[in-house]
């Protein structure tokens, strides 16, 4: 019962450093997500992904790209990262349409 | 604009003495459900409970239970016997439930909530 699983846990990088969160789910959901968790905020949503090849933008996309080669997996990387992207990062997985959607245990990145 | 309104930052409250968690919603989709999670210092989301906009029934998971008001769009949290273990963020949360529209949730700012001893 592995749900989505989330890699790393932590991680620290210095400004203009490239990296890609990992983000896999075993309930062969269609959806698949990524958010942001700002100290004084709520889950902000950065990609989606409503099924394998298909991608789009959310609400705060600049800096980040995905790609969903598989219906499994959907990762997340930072192109150039930069101190306002020092956040806690969330990936969720669901059906559509069809509550609740299922989140990993996040991804805390401090970029220095 | 969708838009999740929780108007609380912080809440006390005694344990074993139930609080309500307030929340308000905007949206002018007919179809929807509001949702809300738990986030302790552990930093997961636990998905509680869910309530539909068609539900006629406010939804209930054992000590937690929603106060849905559909025509004043709130959807409130009452944990019954609170735990040391409640402790922790709370956040509600709406999906549209459209087939175009329902890859994502749009969350409050939250509302903390301390049990005390």
């Amino acid at each position: 019962n592995a749900g989505v699983t989330q890699t790393p846990k932590f991680q620290v990088l210095k400004t203009g450093q490239s990296m890609t969160l990992q983000c896999a789910q075993d309930m062969n959901h269609e959806y698949m997500s990524w958010y942001r968790q700002d100290p004084g905020m709520g889950l902000r949503l950065i990609h989606y992904s409503v099924g394998a090849g298909i991608t789009d933008q959310g609400e705060v996309p600049n800096g980040y790209n995905v790609s969903r080669s598989t219906t499994e997996d959907f990762p997340l990387r930072l192109l150039s990262a930069a101190p306002s992207q020092t956040s806690v990062y969330f990936c969720a997985s669901s059906q559509p349409g069809i509550p609740p959607l299922h989140f990993g245990n996040g991804t805390r990145l401090t970029v220095t | 604009a969708q838009k999740i309104t929780q108007t609380q930052p912080g809440m006390f409250v005694q344990e074993k003495e139930a609080v309500t968690l307030d929340c308000t919603y905007d949206t002018s989709d007919q179809s929807y459900g509001l949702f809300w999670y738990k986030q302790p210092s552990s930093g997961e989301m636990i998905f509680l409970i869910y309530q539909g906009s068609y539900d006629e029934q406010n939804a209930t998971e054992g000590r937690y239970s929603l106060n849905f008001q559909k025509a004043r769009k709130s959807t409130n949290l009452v944990i019954s016997a609170s735990q040391l273990g409640d402790s922790a963020m709370y956040f509600c949360a709406m999906r549209e439930l459209g087939m175009d529209s329902s890859y994502k949730l749009i969350f409050g700012s939250g509302t903390r909530l301390l049990v005390r001893p």
